[in-house]
């Protein structure tokens, strides 16, 4: 089954602590995503990657670091410069060519206790 | 700045009616709009990707149309279920970017048997 796998479902983090969740891919996709989604409102960016071992901020990339060392694997970390770090994370990767299709993973709900 | 907005932000229909969701933009300079669903805690799936080009798109029971000039985009459910229930978010690509996806904070749908 092709599709992009999150994990894990649920994370919770003490203040303080980095944290990094995990977006794995087997689309053979070159783009790939992270978001920020919180109760009611629609989806922030945070991080993009075009391609292997580049990466660019989104809108709200303070306090979040990405790597990607992989074409198929975009971790995430949230680290204790995240002000704000509950919500739910979503990640997702993009057809190349003409229609540019964003598919999204499961999600994480990270809640900080 | 590109706006996306969604109204009403919460719909509850009885089962068996047509109905409509709304979607306005305020720049025309896009280049697809895509609709997706999203069931509770979990993550985005794509229904309807329409380009710019394109005045509509049809899958089963929903048929999303475009009108680029006015900036507003509607995606008409007929004959709605319960299983229809969920949140519903649309999200433009402008023109001048190859990456990103400026979403609406969605319409949360209810429909009653």
């Amino acid at each position: 089954d092709g599709g992009i796998t999150q994990s894990p479902k649920y994370l919770f983090r003490k203040e303080g602590q980095n944290v990094t969740l995990s977006c794995e891919q087997n689309l053979n996709h070159d783009a790939m995503y992270w978001y920020r989604q919180d109760p009611g409102q629609g989806l922030r960016l945070i991080y993009y990657s075009q391609i292997v071992n580049d990466f660019q901020k989104g809108d709200i990339a303070e306090g979040y670091s990405v790597s990607r060392e992989k074409k198929e694997s975009f971790p995430l970390t949230v680290t204790s410069a995240q002000k704000n770090p509950t919500a739910f994370y979503l990640c997702a990767s993009r057809t190349s060519g003409r229609y540019n299709e964003q598919f999204f993973g499961p999600g994480t709900r990270l809640t900080v206790l | 700045k590109q706006e996306v907005t969604q109204i009403p932000a919460a719909l509850s229909v009885p089962e068996g009616e047509n109905l409509v969701l709304n979607c306005s933009f305020t720049d025309s300079a896009i280049y697809n709009l895509q609709w997706f669903r999203q069931d509770p805690g979990k993550g985005l799936t794509s229904l309807l990707l329409i380009q710019s080009s394109q005045r509509e798109q049809t899958s089963g029971r929903l048929n999303a149309s475009l009108d680029k000039s006015s900036g507003r985009s509607t995606l008409y459910i007929a004959a709605s279920q319960p299983g229809d229930s969920a949140t519903y978010l649309c999200a433009v690509r402008p023109e001048d970017s190859s990456y990103k996806l400026i979403f609406g904070s969605g319409t949360r749908l209810l429909v009653r048997p």
